[in-house]
């Protein structure tokens, strides 16, 4: 069956990264774009960008410019999402999920139907 | 960036009952409005896309319907596994946003 499935709970110190992956199983990775969404304790969904796992293209949502690398091996079907310069309001849980597509051209709709368990990142001195 | 709002933040009902969430995009968006639930401890699951397409798996008590600027979510008859928190996101522009969520708890 089609499912993503997310590495493993980290816990980090101020400043410093954090790499978490996501590996794909039962359809074609280069078909669809992955997103990178974020949750904060009791907070809402926070979406954090996408890369498209064929060309390697890749988008972020402006607060995150320059602080985060998402990253791909088609080998493996794997994508990976790399924090950089962590603080405390980093701390969430990080989802990818998969950016499903129907329509036809010029009207594409995209909706994430496939999603990760999520992978805890805690930050704390 | 698009602010999508949604009301109520919260609301309370019983088994039965029909439940009707909304969600404003600040300028608008067409069609491009997706609903998502999410119980505690879970990932986010797709309920509607493009506004009132409804996901493969879900139960047809789940509708959604609108376009431009306001959105709705129904639910016709609340049966106790709906209790969860309900996000609309849209898909029109970048940064893709997401709506504060709305909880839906038992009475």
């Amino acid at each position: 069956q089609v499912q993503l499935v997310q590495s493993g709970a980290e816990v980090k110190k101020p400043g410093a990264s954090v790499k978490v992956s996501c590996k794909a199983s039962g359809y074609s990775f280069s078909s669809y774009d992955i997103n990178w969404v974020r949750q904060a304790t009791g907070q809402g969904l926070e979406w954090m960008g996408w890369m498209n796992p064929n060309s390697g293209n890749t988008g972020f949502a402006q607060k995150f410019q320059g602080r985060i690398t998402m990253t791909r091996n088609t080998s493996i079907s794997t994508a990976y999402i790399e924090v950089s310069s962590l603080r405390s309001e980093d701390t969430a849980v990080y989802y990818c999920a998969r950016d499903f597509w129907s329509g036809y051209s010029p009207y594409y709709y995209y909706y994430m139907d496939v999603w990760g368990k999520g992978t805890t990142v805690t930050v704390s001195s | 960036d698009i602010q999508m709002t949604q009301s109520p933040s919260s609301l309370c009902a019983s088994v039965g009952d029909r439940v009707i969430i909304t969600c404003r995009a600040s300028q608008s968006i067409s069609t491009y409005l997706n609903w998502y639930q999410q119980t505690p401890g879970k990932a986010p699951k797709l309920l509607i896309y493009a506004a009132s397409g409804l996901q493969s798996g879900v139960p047809s008590r789940f509708s959604g319907s609108g376009s431009g600027t306001d959105f709705t979510l129904t639910i016709s008859s609340l049966q106790p596994e709906d209790f969860a928190t309900y996000f609309c996101q849209q898909s029109h522009s970048s940064p893709r946003t997401f709506g504060q969520g709305t909880k839906v708890e038992i009475k």
